[in-house]
């Protein structure tokens, strides 16, 4: 079974600019995750989808992060304009139960963001 | 909201030491309980879960975490690490009453095994 993928693995750049990660869940989750993890800190959750619904975003900057998930497959992160604080690694997580229901994460490599 | 504490940020333990990592959430209704590890240059992977019944739950690698609802805690333990237990490890909650899906994550304990 493949695993969650991510792209790009790396990305540098300037504050100010603008930049997009992609995530590709393990097939048939329904469940999506983006988190954003600091150095020293654990996984934050950013946004969370139900197939193409988001569940919750309640800790996205949303004046700044954007993400989608039109098909309720894969999903991009966007982050525009970026700013220092930014500097994190981006995880994408997937699962399968539905809302009612915890069960195992499985985590992407991330994408590990450094705005200069 | 919940909140998970991890009290040990960083762990240092000869080949053959016992360990023990704190876990410890705030939150007074029923919860899912996992920890996660991530090896070096590895993706976070489950490394055991509670969800009911025994509060002493087995994982892979001969670890091992027992549930105490009292304390609110979580902690993990392995009788004898080896080398190839240095990873960082993660404490996760999902409050079941709420949004049973979202995890909410501690910041981590560094675990590192001298051979």
């Amino acid at each position: 079974e493949a695993g969650v993928a991510q792209s790009p693995r790396y990305k540098i750049i300037e504050k100010r600019q603008s930049v997009a990660f992609w995530c590709n869940p393990i097939s048939g989750h329904a469940t999506l995750y983006w988190y954003q993890q600091i150095l020293g800190q654990g996984p934050k959750l950013l946004i969370q989808f139900q197939n193409n619904g988001v569940v919750d975003d309640s800790q996205l900057p949303k004046d700044r992060f954007s993400a989608e998930r039109l098909k309720g497959v894969d999903s991009t992160l966007k982050i525009q304009p970026a700013k220092l604080e930014d500097s994190a690694v981006y995880l994408c997580a997937s699962t399968s139960p539905g809302l009612a229901r915890a069960d195992t994460q499985y985590f992407g490599p991330g994408t590990r963001l450094t705005v200069l | 909201a919940q909140s998970v504490s991890q009290h040990n940020h960083h762990v240092i333990l000869s080949e053959a030491a016992s360990l023990e990592l704190g876990c410890n959430y705030s939150y007074g209704g029923t919860v899912n309980l996992f920890w996660y590890v991530q090896y070096p240059g590895q993706h976070l992977q489950l490394l055991l879960k509670y969800f009911s019944g025994d509060p002493l739950v087995k994982g892979i690698k001969g670890f091992e975490a027992e549930f105490i609802k009292s304390k609110f805690s979580f902690n993990l333990r392995k009788p004898s690490v080896q080398w190839s237990d240095t990873a960082e490890y993660f404490c996760a909650v999902n409050a079941l009453d709420t949004n049973a899906g979202k995890s909410t994550f501690g910041d981590g304990t560094t675990l590192t095994v001298k051979p």
